[in-house]
């Protein structure tokens, strides 16, 4: 079984549509968890961490759920800009070793 | 400096030829990863560099893979005797510290194809 698994999608969505992605992993002893993203031929970037209270910044809302074992991203108000593929992270093993969801991969069309 | 810089960042070797990776991390980082991603493909842990302490080589996936990391700064990843599913572009990444919270942030990738 993988350690991070995320549907890949693709998400089509219109400009301003709410999407959310969720992720699920398969450790309990997890420690830390993020999303990241993934532009076309681009390194992954750091999107934001997902705190266990859940967290928010601007359109974007981070869930973790310690007891399911899953994460998940909302993106509010699509932006085209918002296309890309989003990485689900979880780092473990005294926060050693970080392990990678697949993506999911957003098109946000006009 | 600012961010984590990998050379060369485009290869293109012929099938059996011996190829070097460099990575400079982010200055003052400790810990430093090496991944790879086939095209359309996840993120494949290769090796872990944290201070002085042993690499983790895990995910090495053939002897032909190695790594080293020269002073905690500084790393090289040979592959030697390259193959054509060797194709893929390596990611190299750095992290602060160990602490809870913090996390890794990655070069643009030496992108290699083996013809």
């Amino acid at each position: 079984r993988k350690e991070v698994e995320q549907d890949p999608g693709p998400f089509n969505v219109p400009e301003g549509a709410t999407v959310a992605f969720n992720c699920t992993y398969s450790n309990s002893a997890s420690q830390s968890f993020f999303w990241y993203r993934q532009d076309c031929r681009k390194e992954p970037k750091l999107l934001m961490s997902v705190y266990s209270s859940g967290n928010e910044d601007g359109r974007f809302t981070a869930q973790l759920n310690r007891a399911s074992q899953y994460i998940s991203l909302l993106i509010r108000d699509s932006k085209l800009s918002d296309s890309a593929t989003y990485l689900c992270v979880v780092n473990r093993d005294n926060f050693n070793k970080f392990y990678f969801g697949s993506g999911t991969k957003l098109n946000v069309k006009p | 400096g600012a961010g984590v810089s990998q050379s060369p960042s485009n290869k293109v070797t012929e099938k059996g030829k011996d190829v070097e990776l460099r990575c400079d991390p982010i200055s003052g980082h400790t810990a430093l990863y090496w991944y790879r991603q086939s095209l359309g493909q996840g993120l494949e842990f290769l090796i872990y560099f944290q201070g002085n302490s042993a690499p983790d080589k895990s995910g090495l996936p053939s002897d032909r893979f190695s790594a080293e990391r020269t002073g905690g700064s500084v790393s090289t990843l040979t592959i030697q005797r390259t193959q054509q599913e060797d194709s893929a572009v390596y990611l190299c990444a750095s992290r602060l510290d160990r602490a809870a919270g913090n996390t890794i942030y990655f070069g643009e990738g030496s992108w290699l194809t083996v013809v």
